[in-house]
Order: C-alpha cells, then structure tokens, then sequence
C-alpha cells in the first residue's frame, strides 16, 4: 500500500519561502508510471493544483503560480519537494501530496494527510 | 483559464439518489475524475475517466460525462456519503490540472 506523508514548517513569515517534503512509501518514486503532484486547499475552500513533477525531473506548474513554485525529486531518498516563494497570507492553506496517474488525463489515486502552513508575521 | 462550475450544495435525504454536476466548454471531449472529501480528511477518489470505479469504492457511486456537464451520481444514499465531492480534469491548453468548485452534498 503506497502512502505518502508531508512534512515542513507550520508556519512561514510574509515574503519568505514555504518549503515542503513528501515522503513516499510502499513504492518506488522512480516509477515511470506516475507523476507526483502538489494540491493545496485553503481553509472552507476548494482545492487548488500547484504543479508536478516526473522521475526525470520534467514538471509542469499550475500558470497561475508557475513564477513563483519550484517542485524537485530526491529518488534516493524517494521524496519530491515543493517551494513557494513570496508567500503571503493567501498562500495559508494545507498542503497535499498525491500520486498522479500518468495518461493523457490522469487523476491523483493516492493522497497524503495534509499539512496546514500558515502565512503569517 | 478551464472552468469546472459546481453548485454549491445537493440535499438528499437516506435512500434516494444525489446527482452533482460539473459543468465546462465542452467537458464531454474530456476525462472526468470525482473525489469525495469529508471534513479533515484528504480527498478520496470515487470515479475516474469518467464512470470507472476504483476498487473499494461502492456500486451506488457511477458517473457520466457528455456535452457540457458531467455528473456524479450517488443511488440510495446513506448518511455516510455526506462529504465534498469535487470534478477534475486536465486542461490540455495550459497543462496543468483543473478542480471543479466542489459541492456539499447533505444527507437529510
């Protein structure tokens, strides 16, 4: 059973950096059959796709935040990462990680818990 | 940017059938995944490409998709199902991914 878990800081000032981790288990992130996605949700709202990345390094970002959003793979240590830069309090939300099905319109089978970041001084 | 419309809330009461819709420009040339969310939780997938089931997901849960809606139907609903349910699809026109605006569905 594959599962996944994020992990970062709770909370980050105005202007800096978030800076997340997504820990994949009872899989190999190296698999060419998926992709591995970054979905947000502010609180009492919808859910909002960041971006994704491939084994290979190839990612694709969501237009609406691609200048600010940098996602990387570690298959060493089967992990990919996500970084938002100058975040404001917009940017409170939690934070998925998902497994995406590579297909010519995939969909995400396998989600992490969520964590909550905080955009605030 | 893609549009996926939802509204806002369904209400149904225990037995009957729910249907939630998700509207877009011609979403019937596309795939449509759903996910139900039920509060705290991560979003679980019910229907993808359209009306296929993942496995452990009930028989009640099926879904089609023509024209300018796609639609999520729950048969003889149970107080269980009461949750979120958001659409997806991929818009090839920008790569990237697209939720639908989500709908409350509330067992009465």
């Amino acid at each position: 059973q594959v599962q996944l878990q994020e992990s970062g800081p709770g909370l980050v000032k105005p202007s800096q950096t978030l800076s997340l981790t997504c820990t994949v288990s009872g899989g190999s992130i190296s698999s060419g059959t998926y992709y591995w996605s970054w979905i947000r949700q502010p609180a009492g709202k919808g859910l909002e796709w960041i971006g994704r990345i491939y084994t290979s390094g190839s990612t694709n970002y969501n237009p609406s935040l691609k200048s600010r959003v940098s996602i990387s793979v570690d298959t060493s240590k089967n992990q990919f990462s996500l970084k938002l830069n100058s975040v404001t309090a917009a940017d409170t939300a939690v934070y998925y990680c998902a497994r995406d099905i590579i297909a010519v319109a995939g969909y995400f089978d396998y989600w992490g818990r969520g964590t909550l970041v905080t955009v605030s001084s | 940017s893609y549009v996926l419309p939802q509204p806002p809330s369904v209400s149904v009461a225990p037995g009957k059938t729910a249907r939630v819709t998700c509207g877009g420009h011609n979403i019937g040339s596309k795939s449509v995944h759903w996910y139900q969310q039920k509060p705290g939780q991560a979003p679980v997938l019910v229907i993808y490409y359209d009306g296929a089931r993942p496995s452990g997901i009930p028989e009640r849960f099926s879904g089609s998709n023509s024209g300018n809606t796609a639609t999520l139907t729950i048969s003889r609903v149970e107080a269980g199902d009461e949750a979120d349910y958001y659409c997806q699809v991929w818009d090839s026109s920008s790569d990237h991914y697209v939720f639908g605006t989500g709908t409350k569905v509330t067992v009465l």
